[in-house]
């Protein structure tokens, strides 16, 4: 199974500043016939379910706020928050769907404010 | 609007059965994959089963294989989750996951149920 890890497991920043979350596969998710990386990312307020963010690494989801992005290619990828609000405090994970019949998450990051 | 409603969960004691429902509305049902994903009580999140639009494909975590088994009801609207040989390990909060496709592999969960907690213990 590939594994996902998160960095870091937590972090504090405060209103208006920009957040950052690691995401390493452990082998590589780009898909080289197609050139796509088959990474998502979620966002999980507390007492709610996750809810889907980011897919096919850096393609935001209809709805969520364009201050959210990600990047990256292969083995590492980056969910940025170039403007944290207040309704930003969450867990955030990273997905990997590249392995057939199987999916496999980060241990989580926790964004908080500062 | 698509809605997945879980229900079936409960307090339960290791080594017996617990059938999980997953009730769907807001899309056509059988163009989609849909998928179970359970979290422990202050853990991550943990992928549990996938089924395709017309259950042709089904994949299973390694934690659950043999004693888990995932269908669904394309005329009800419905995707279960029937789980036997229930362990303290296994309790966790359990979501329905709906996939942006037909085929269950190679795609994320693009919607989410609110979850159903399962607790097993004596």
């Amino acid at each position: 199974d590939i594994v996902m890890t998160q960095s870091p497991d937590s972090l504090a920043v405060s209103l208006g500043e920009r957040a950052t979350i690691n995401c390493k596969s452990s082998q590589s998710v780009l898909y080289r016939y197609n050139n796509k990386n088959y990474l998502a990312w979620y966002q999980q307020k507390p007492g709610q379910p996750p809810k889907l963010l980011i897919y096919w690494a850096s393609t935001r989801e209809s709805g969520v706020p364009d201050r959210f992005s990600g990047s990256g290619s292969g083995t590492d990828f980056t969910l940025t928050i170039s403007s944290l609000q207040a309704e930003d405090v969450a867990v955030y994970y990273c997905q990997q769907y590249y392995t057939t019949l199987s999916w496999t998450f980060g241990q989580g990051t926790k964004v908080e404010i500062k | 609007e698509v809605q997945l409603v879980e229900s079936g969960g409960g307090l339960v004691q290791p080594g017996r059965s617990l059938r999980l429902s997953c009730a769907a509305s807001g899309f056509t049902f059988d163009d989609y994959a849909l998928y179970w994903v359970r979290q422990a009580p202050g853990k991550g999140l943990e992928w549990v089963s996938g089924i395709s639009w017309n259950s042709g494909d089904i994949a299973y975590a390694d934690s659950v294989k043999g004693r888990f088994t995932i269908s669904r009801d394309n005329a009800k609207n419905s995707l279960y989750l029937q789980m036997n040989s229930l362990r303290a390990e296994d309790t966790a909060f359990y979501y329905c996951a709906k996939g942006p496709a037909a085929p269950v592999s190679n795609y994320y969960f693009d919607y989410w149920g609110q979850g159903t907690l399962v607790t097993v213990s004596s």
